[in-house]
């Protein structure tokens, strides 16, 4: 049973516009939560995070918020470029383990020149 | 180079025979872990390692051996492969400070593709 899950495989947007990329949780004990971006034939690496003691949080175009009454988080990308198509995983840990990551299935976001 | 490799990059083997996929890490994290990403699953844990002699299991271990002698390194050994561990690996690593595992630190190796023929 997937704890963390991103239901929609794929989104295309164009240049400029805003990405929402959405995350749904079923885990009440996941306390933290990352987005890592993956290119092909590479690594994932770290985007951004979010503790469950905050409901929004920044980092330059990026902005995750947190609604944890429904268990959902979204990445926000504003103004998407192309450099950022690529495929994101939305993760999430709990204090009890904490050095485990649950990973969501990923979406591939496809920005548009 | 600092960072986190991973060798082979790519390996085909058959169904029975031993194989094992090198990580290796210069930042000395004292963390290290093994994925494997497959479609329809996104990435699975299979084993970690909190330091040197210490590993515990992911939610997907059976099939897997792994050790740590040294900081630096975390092979991952399927001991009889099957045509189901046909996947990618990613290796990673993670920091300590403060006797806490920093959780944005998790740095992924370039993964390798192991099909089991």
């Amino acid at each position: 049973d997937q704890q963390v899950k991103q239901n929609s495989p794929s989104l295309s947007v164009q240049e400029g516009r805003i990405s929402i990329l959405n995350c749904d949780y079923t885990n009440s004990m996941f306390d933290y939560f990352l987005w890592y971006k993956k290119y092909p034939a590479e690594g994932p690496t770290f985007l951004i995070s979010i503790s469950s003691i905050k409901d929004k949080n920044e980092d330059g175009r990026f902005t995750v918020f947190l609604n944890k009454s429904a268990k959902h988080l979204s990445l926000h990308i504003v103004p998407s470029q192309p450099g950022d198509s690529a495929v994101y995983f939305c993760a999430a840990a709990s204090s009890g383990g904490s050095e485990k990551l649950v990973f969501g299935k990923g979406m591939k976001l496809t920005v548009n020149p | 180079d600092a960072g986190i490799t991973q060798s082979p990059r790519y390996k085909i083997t058959e169904t029975g025979r031993q194989v094992t996929l090198m990580c290796h890490q210069t930042w000395s994290h004292s963390y290290m872990f093994w994925y494997r990403q497959d479609l329809g699953h996104g990435l699975r844990l299979i084993y970690y390692s909190a330091a040197a002699d210490i590993t515990d299991k992911g939610e997907v271990p059976d099939g897997y051996v792994v050790s740590r002698s040294k900081t630096e390194n975390f092979p991952l050994t399927l001991e009889s492969a099957t045509r189901s561990q046909t996947s990618v690996y990613f290796c990673a690593s993670g920091r300590l400070a403060g006797g806490e595992f920093q959780r944005d630190t998790q740095y992924f190796g370039p993964g390798t593709r192991l099909t089991v023929l």
